[in-house]
């Protein structure tokens, strides 16, 4: 079955630090790809997204690249800051007249300290 | 415009309890989707409907566990009998379809923190 894998958490990162966190999936057909965050306390929150291989996804200074070739959707930032401190998830939709499915990978917590 | 509403948002009891969570979509949102958050297996996807029908609860993992949506406004999810490691976060969430069948962003409660004893 399709699913997501990211990579493990706790990532700690000073403030102004380059950040990457890797995100992989296995799916058939053509699915869309997410990056959702999840501040402490709060229900996730659409991050970003891209629809077809190739598209670029991005949102307050975040970016991913949809990667067929490499089944990938690494999220990045040039320079965090505190108030990034949440937690990231992958995630993919399974694709047309599945109503929104979302399949998420498990989350990967980040620390931004100043 | 509100979000998507869930209550409680927090729930002790004990165990053997029935346990209803409620949640209110967003309005004009055609899906709703019930997820369950641990520590151990993460965001695990309970079951969703589509125009109040329940397409997959595949996710549901037991007999104990059922969810209704009686309307476009308001679903539940319950549990009867609960037990401890029926403990979780529990986020309900909502979207709409897009033309050609492609769903809109999901968005989420703040989710009902239960914990069973």
């Amino acid at each position: 079955g399709n699913s997501v894998t990211q990579m493990e958490g706790p990532v700690t990162l000073s403030e102004e630090a380059f950040l990457t966190i890797n995100c992989t999936y296995t799916a058939t057909g053509y699915p869309s790809l997410f990056w959702y965050v999840q501040y402490p306390g709060e229900g996730l929150q659409l991050l970003l997204k891209a629809t077809k291989a190739d598209d670029k996804g991005s949102n307050k200074g975040f970016e991913a690249t949809y990667r067929k070739e490499t089944t990938s959707f690494h999220l990045e930032k040039g320079s965090v800051q505190v108030s990034d401190s949440a937690v990231y998830f992958c995630a993919l939709s399974e694709g047309y007249n599945q109503g929104g499915k979302l399949i998420f990978g498990q989350g990967t917590e980040l620390s931004v300290k100043p | 415009d509100a979000g998507v509403i869930q209550s409680p948002r927090h729930e002790v009891t004990e165990m053997g309890q029935e346990v209803t969570l409620r949640c209110k979509p967003i309005s004009g949102h055609n899906s709703l989707f019930w997820y369950r958050q641990t520590m151990m297996r993460g965001l695990e996807l309970l079951i969703y409907f589509n125009n109040n029908v329940p397409i997959d609860d595949s996710g549901m993992p037991e007999d104990r566990f059922s969810a209704k949506m009686p309307n476009a406004s308001f679903s539940t999810l319950k549990i009867q009998p609960s037990e401890p490691r029926d403990s979780a976060v529990y986020f309900c969430a909502s979207s709409s379809w897009l033309a050609g069948g492609m769903a809109g962003e999901l968005f989420f409660g703040e989710g009902s923190r239960l914990t069973v004893l």
